[in-house]
């Protein structure tokens, strides 16, 4: 166990739809960091907050929105579903503003299977 | 911009062969280096990194990487491979210092393969 808890696990639903994924950083990190990994573009950097503020944006679409709670949980939110959005989504957090210097510990991930 | 080359996308060896997976960056100024690997199912769990410093690093489950700043490598190496390291490993960059960014950048990954 990481300690960065992801939910849910597995998540099917057709296109069109909206679905919220979560995650829990490790006890004592303040940074979140979503990724999409898929076979063809590997793992793709979206957004990270850093204590309740956005801090750093990437490869993310104007369909999907992240935000950070008061608890440092973190929600990643997709929208009109496409079934190019099918992946596995992990958070990964870290103690600072930055991953320079520690690097990540990332979730288990959530599996998005658009149908 | 960073970025992260991992030649080999599939590396077969054999039970305690040599492990070696290469990567390449592409950094104005020296980086943060780190390797991740990620079995079935799972998360990526970090293997090792490279800060500053010695630029031989060990790591877990017997991995070791050398940071070469002239070759801007960071290959990963184990002198003998075991049926538990059959798993994808992925090389990432972090910006340097004074650099804009904070994520890491992560290349798409080589799959290593154990054979008996």
């Amino acid at each position: 166990d990481s300690g960065v808890t992801q939910t849910p696990k597995h998540l099917i639903t057709a296109t069109g739809q909206r679905v919220t994924l979560r995650c829990s950083p490790r006890s004592g990190d303040l940074s979140v960091y979503w990724y999409q990994q898929s076979l063809d573009q590997g793992l793709q950097f979206l957004i990270q907050y850093y204590n309740g503020e956005e801090r750093a944006k990437g490869n993310i679409l104007e369909r999907f929105s992240a935000q950070q709670f008061p608890d440092l949980h973190s929600e990643l939110n997709l929208s009109s579903l496409e079934l190019g959005d099918s992946a596995l989504y992990f958070c990964a957090s870290s103690p600072t503003g930055t991953a320079k210097a520690y690097g990540y510990t990332f979730g288990s991930g959530t599996r998005l299977t658009v149908v | 911009a960073q970025s992260v080359t991992q030649l080999g996308s599939h590396v077969s060896v054999s039970e305690g062969a040599l492990v070696l997976l290469r990567c390449n960056y592409s950094s104005s100024v020296p980086p943060y280096l780190f390797w991740y690997v990620q079995y079935p199912n799972q998360g990526l769990q970090l293997l090792l990194k490279y800060t500053t410093g010695a630029t031989l690093v060990k790591g877990i489950n017997g991995f070791e990487a050398e940071f070469k700043k002239s070759e801007t490598s960071f290959h990963l190496t184990k002198p003998s491979a075991h049926m538990s390291d059959a798993a994808e490993y992925f090389c990432a960059v972090g910006p340097g210092d004074n650099q804009a960014g904070t994520a890491l950048i992560f290349g798409k990954g080589t799959t290593l393969s154990v054979s008996s």
